[in-house]
């Protein structure tokens, strides 16, 4: 099986730009997580989703970042507009929750420089 | 709220040694999961080991074991055998098994492995 798909990798832009990332979670996963990480908060989850249904977007930091899942194989996560202080790895994980299952597999993270 | 705390920043460990990575949490479940994941430099979180907290027997994988003390919510990672390409960040981190399925993250330790 295919892991959890990311794009872009990395993304350069400039302050006041539209970012936009994107997830393929692993197929048959019904759970779906965005973190962020940084030097000074480390690894802080954003928002998570349930079958397509978001479930906690308290993570969000303001109202710049949105996310959607519009379908069960492909999430976006959107920064409008983008600043500096957004400059992070963005991670995408999902998971299969089950009686035996609950392990949460990670994408590669998509870097994001904001200047 | 569940909390992870991994107290060491930083430890090292001479190549073929032993080292062992400590983690507590807090909770008030009774069911969870809790998980070991290593960050190389390359920044993909991966995934080491995995215990279910009703399993009494410790987890192990290969050269990584687990030391989990229910009572003293502790859940400490031993390495054997050190090798280099363990040189990385790891993050100890849990998961309710109930409802609120986030996983919550530790802030991590850099483990330096000396040749």
């Amino acid at each position: 099986d295919a892991g959890v798909i990311q794009s872009p990798r990395h993304e350069v832009t400039e302050m006041g730009q539209e970012v936009t990332l994107r997830c393929k979670p692993i197929s048959g996963h019904d759970y779906l997580f965005w973190y962020r990480q940084t030097m000074m908060r480390g690894l802080e989850l954003l928002i998570y989703f349930n079958n397509n249904v978001p479930i906690d977007d308290s993570g969000m930091p303001e109202d710049r970042f949105s996310a959607k899942m519009p379908n069960a194989s492909f999430s976006t996560l959107k920064i409008q507009p983008s600043e500096p202080r957004d400059s992070a790895v963005y991670f995408c994980a999902s998971s299969y929750r089950s009686f035996s299952g609950n392990t949460i597999y990670f994408g590669e993270g998509s870097w994001l420089t904001v200047v | 709220a569940q909390t992870v705390t991994q107290s060491q920043p930083e430890m090292s460990v001479q190549e073929a040694e032993t080292v062992t990575l400590s983690c507590t949490y807090d909770t008030s479940e009774s069911d969870y999961y809790l998980f070991w994941y290593k960050q190389p430099p390359s920044r993909q979180m991966i995934l080491v080991i995995r215990q279910e907290a009703y399993k009494q027997q410790n987890a192990t994988e290969n050269r990584f074991s687990v030391n989990f003390q229910k009572a003293a919510k502790s859940f400490s990672l031993k390495i054997s055998d050190s090798q280099l390409g363990d040189a990385a960040m790891y993050f100890c981190a849990y998961r309710s098994a109930g409802a609120n399925s986030k996983l919550t993250f530790g802030k991590g330790i850099t483990l330096s492995v000396r040749p």
